[in-house]
């Protein structure tokens, strides 16, 4: 059985930078084809991608997003991490982290979220 | 950028009826496209993937056709569980996903 879930601060304020971290279960890392990926969703609003990290370590950014975003995975704790730097009150959303099973495959099972809020 | 545009943004219906929501990009994805569903405060749910196919455990009244830059979800017979909102998703070139179709009670 598959599981994600995110965890990490739920306030952060407006410069800082936040670090979320996705535990999984059910599947491993390293084993061909297999990603795990970062959407978020500001309250109200549509889904929007931001990064993944693919089974070779590869790993795969929002254009308009990537000079704040940074991907890491520690496959002997079964987690990926992502780091997103100076937050901004417009950043504030749930954050959700996904598995995708292979090349040609999409997002398949997710996380419950976490709703992050930046504020003063 | 493929940009993913939906239609309509608002959709009001009744129990029973034939839903139909479409999605276009803004270049050929071949068929790189999924459908997903949310309700509130829930994850999102994937329904479709590869234009066609249907996730497992997914009621087969869901169904997705389409390939190139247009693409249809249609729910045959909608039902209570199904008034949530939809998303298209593109997987061609990175992820990019549509702005939504909210399902509502008519």
């Amino acid at each position: 059985q598959i599981t994600l879930k995110e965890s990490g601060p739920t306030l952060v304020k407006p410069t800082q930078t936040l670090t979320l971290t996705c535990t999984f279960s059910g599947f491993s890392l390293t084993t061909s084809g297999v990603g795990v990926g970062w959407i978020r969703q500001p309250p109200g609003k549509a889904l929007e991608w931001l990064a993944v990290i693919f089974w070779d370590d590869n790993k795969r950014y929002s254009p308009s997003l990537k000079s704040r975003f940074t991907i890491t995975r520690d496959t002997s704790k079964n987690q990926v991490v992502l780091t997103l730097t100076n937050m901004d009150p417009v950043d504030t959303a749930t954050y959700y982290c996904a598995h995708r099973l292979k090349y040609g495959h999409t997002f398949d099972y997710w996380g419950q979220g976490i709703l992050v809020t930046v504020s003063s | 950028d493929i940009q993913m545009t939906q239609s309509p943004s608002t959709l009001s219906a009744s129990v029973g009826d034939r839903v139909t929501i479409t999605c276009r990009a803004s270049q050929s994805i071949s068929t790189w496209l999924a459908w997903y569903q949310q309700k509130p405060g829930i994850a999102p749910k994937l329904l479709i993937y590869a234009a066609s196919s249907l996730q497992s455990g997914v009621p087969s009244r869901f169904s997705g056709s389409g390939s190139g830059t247009d693409f249809t979800l249609t729910i045959s017979s909608l039902q209570p569980d199904d008034f949530a909102t939809y998303y298209c998703q593109q997987y061609n070139d990175l992820w990019t996903f549509g702005r939504g179709t909210r399902v509502e009670i008519k």
